[in-house]
């Protein structure tokens, strides 16, 4: 079961930061944060993760609150080619077992011209 | 470049006959796995691979078969396919794997396959 939840859907103007929520309130103290997209039924795309600290890397910056329940990923100058199915994913960090990527249904991230 | 390929990248085949789809990927990585995803179902995993001659079931496995023979290739084998395998194909892979605390997996072009 999705251990994360995401509004379906968002929509945001070229050139502006697109802010995407993520909730995770049952996540456990050595879980990751990770976030992927998926470009129309392109093969999906590793963008960022983190524990506890926020990251950035040339792709996007991830915001993960101090009690880790949820996140935000910002794409600080959205391009019409970042429209894409956005997934937040928590999990891993055990250090064992099968290392399977849960993807929950995501967020629909369309930019507007 | 890194990169996962996967063949062929589409397919139209009938009830039955055997097919297979390949995956290479050129990155020394342990840990490769098969997923498909269809509209609704989000992506599952079919089976994977912590390393040569390693391979165990994931969520959907029935009705495929994998091997890895080579840490680079990861074949998916349909024996004899259905049309409820129709579905969009991923191969994936990662450096450790299970092994890893933290890691990142990449996925492969997909291949999108139609069994009538």
């Amino acid at each position: 079961d999705a251990k994360t939840t995401q509004p379906p859907s968002m929509d945001c103007a070229e050139g502006r930061a697109a802010n995407l929520p993520c909730n995770h309130s049952t996540i456990s103290g050595n879980e990751y944060v990770y976030w992927y997209r998926q470009i129309h039924s392109q093969g999906p795309q590793y963008i960022i993760h983190g524990l506890k600290n926020n990251e950035t890397n040339e792709m996007a910056s991830l915001i993960i609150t101090e009690d880790r329940k949820s996140s935000t990923l910002i794409l600080p100058h959205a391009t019409l080619r970042d429209t894409a199915v956005y997934y937040c994913i928590v999990g891993w960090g055990s250090g064992g077992s099968n290392y399977k990527l849960t993807f929950g249904k995501g967020t629909l991230l369309t930019v507007n011209p | 470049e890194a990169q996962v390929t996967q063949n062929p990248r589409y397919l139209i085949t009938v009830t039955g006959k055997k097919l297979t789809v390949t995956c290479s990927q050129n990155m020394n990585h342990e840990y490769m796995s098969w997923y498909r995803q269809d509209p609704g179902l989000g992506l599952r995993q079919i089976y994977y691979s912590m390393n040569v001659e390693v391979t165990d079931k994931g969520d959907v496995p029935e009705g495929y078969k994998v091997s890895r023979k080579e840490k680079r290739n990861f074949p998916l084998i349909l024996e004899s396919p259905s049309p409820n395998q129709t579905s969009l194909y991923f191969c994936a892979s990662s450096l450790l794997g299970g092994r890893a605390v933290e890691e990142t997996q990449y996925f492969g072009p997909g291949t999108r396959l139609l069994v009538l």
